[in-house]
């Protein structure tokens, strides 16, 4: 399985854009990059998936590049309530995620 | 609809005793996990049910864990002789149907989790 890395933590003010950026340099052909978001005292919950260029739905972006080994999160407008912690994995088919110890996010008034 | 459950939510427990844990994950969901996070670390594969096939239990920590899954829906994670080391929260996630192995990577929907305390 590919292995992430991204930034421990990250500070932001609310009404801020906020940008996660994820490295998966050993990313298979056959993988997707997804994130996930945990809030304290909960399991994780889906945010976005997506395999290159640029995905978008109600909650985020995901922005991938052509050599898909980095992926950027992107929340904008945060608010407090945004404050949780973020992870990216990559995976294909219905196999174990790994997760890693994600980026955990502060929003801040 | 109902989401994946988790029970108990809370369990405190004496050093050496064994707990149970039990998941109801969603209808019609194929794939079950477990996993573990321990206080501010990130979450760590435990096991993983698909349909009839075998599990794979390549992330048990020790033979003191055990899983199952009757009936291709509840699954109970057996901890005995516990130890302090295995306080944790203990998640439970569920999948639909497998996709193909090309293709994208099966959302998981999570339960809120038991929080295991050894003393």
């Amino acid at each position: 399985l590919a292995k992430t890395t991204q930034p421990i933590s990250m500070d932001s003010y609310e009404g801020q854009e906020v940008n996660i950026t994820c490295s998966h340099n050993n990313i298979a052909t056959n993988d997707y990059i997804t994130w996930y978001q945990q809030f304290p005292s909960q399991g994780p919950r889906f945010i976005i998936q997506g395999y290159k260029t640029k995905v978008t739905n109600e909650v985020a972006s995901l922005f991938i590049p052509a050599d898909r080994k980095s992926s950027t999160l992107s929340l904008p407008r945060v608010s407090l309530s945004d404050t949780a912690v973020y992870y990216c994995l990559v995976a294909s088919g219905n196999t174990p995620l790994v997760f890693g110890k994600g980026t955990r996010l502060s929003v801040i008034a | 609809g109902a989401g994946v459950s988790q029970s108990p939510s809370n369990k405190v427990t004496e050093k050496g005793k064994d707990v149970e844990l039990r998941c109801d994950p969603i209808s019609g969901h194929t794939a079950l996990y477990w996993y573990r996070q321990s206080l501010g670390q990130g979450l760590e594969f435990l096991i993983y049910f698909q349909g009839n096939s075998a599990p794979d239990k390549s992330g048990l920590p020790s033979d003191r864990f055990s899983a199952e899954r009757t009936g291709g829906s509840v699954s109970t994670l057996t901890i005995q002789r516990t130890q302090q080391e295995d306080s944790a929260v203990y998640l439970c996630a569920s999948s639909p149907k497998p996709q193909l192995a090309v293709g994208p990577g099966g959302t998981q929907y999570f339960g809120p989790g038991t929080r295991l305390l050894v003393l």
